[in-house]
């Protein structure tokens, strides 16, 4: 079963912030976050490996609560070309299958 | 590097055709996955190797087929088209560990009448 992801979607201005949530029902080896803009493939963010580890890049960031078995992804101050649809991505526990979660569609308007 | 190619980039097929989706890597990576997106859906993983000659089975199979005989290549074939097949198909690559990125090709679109 496939992480959830929340909210579905999103719609925010330019400069405000959201938060993207993964829960899973599984233990988590790993987190990942990609983005995927409309008709590309989807690009990779970054990779939370250890429970409590905190990640980030530009006005992108992200936590990983291992023991809640979620990960949440921080967009701060966002711009038009944050616009897209966010996957979180992990390798349960004892297996080897890379899941991705339910997606979270975001739009920013200017 | 051109990192992960996918061929053909579009197909139409009928219904009951089969064919090949072709796949190739040229980062050494072990790991290779195939996903399907249907519009406005998420990635579900079909099939997934971790290594030549070692694949296995994701969340959605069935009416697909899939060998690694290198570490480049990953073909995916659909035996029996159905118009449920419709989808953009996506393969991605990753290396052994978990803190590594996936990396994915650009998809083939595929139409099944």
């Amino acid at each position: 079963q496939q992480p959830v992801q929340s909210p579905q979607a999103v719609i925010l201005r330019e400069g405000e912030d959201a938060v993207i949530n993964c829960s899973s029902s599984k233990a988590l080896y790993s987190v990942h976050w990609y983005r995927q803009k409309h008709g590309e493939a989807p690009v990779f963010l970054m990779i939370l490996l250890k429970g409590g580890e905190q990640k980030g890049h530009d006005k992108i960031s992200a936590s990983f609560n291992e023991k809640k078995q979620q990960s949440s992804l921080y967009l701060t101050a966002s711009q038009l070309s944050y616009s897209g649809t966010y996957f979180c991505g992990t390798i349960y526990r004892g297996t080897y299958k890379y899941i991705f979660g339910t997606g979270t569609r975001l739009k920013v308007l200017a | 590097n051109a990192g992960v190619t996918q061929t053909p980039k579009f197909q139409v097929l009928k219904t009951g055709q089969s064919m090949t989706l072709q796949c190739a890597q040229d980062m050494n990576h072990e790991y290779m996955s195939w996903y399907r997106q249907d519009p406005g859906m998420g990635l579900r993983l079909i099939h997934y190797s971790v290594g030549a000659g070692i694949t296995d089975q994701g969340e959605v199979p069935n009416g697909y087929n899939v060998s690694r005989s290198t570490t480049e290549d990953f073909p995916l074939r659909l035996l029996s088209a159905a118009p449920s097949q419709t989808s953009v198909y996506f393969c991605a690559s990753r290396g052994p560990l978990s803190g590594q990125a996936k990396f994915f090709g650009p998809g083939t679109r595929l139409t099944v009448l």
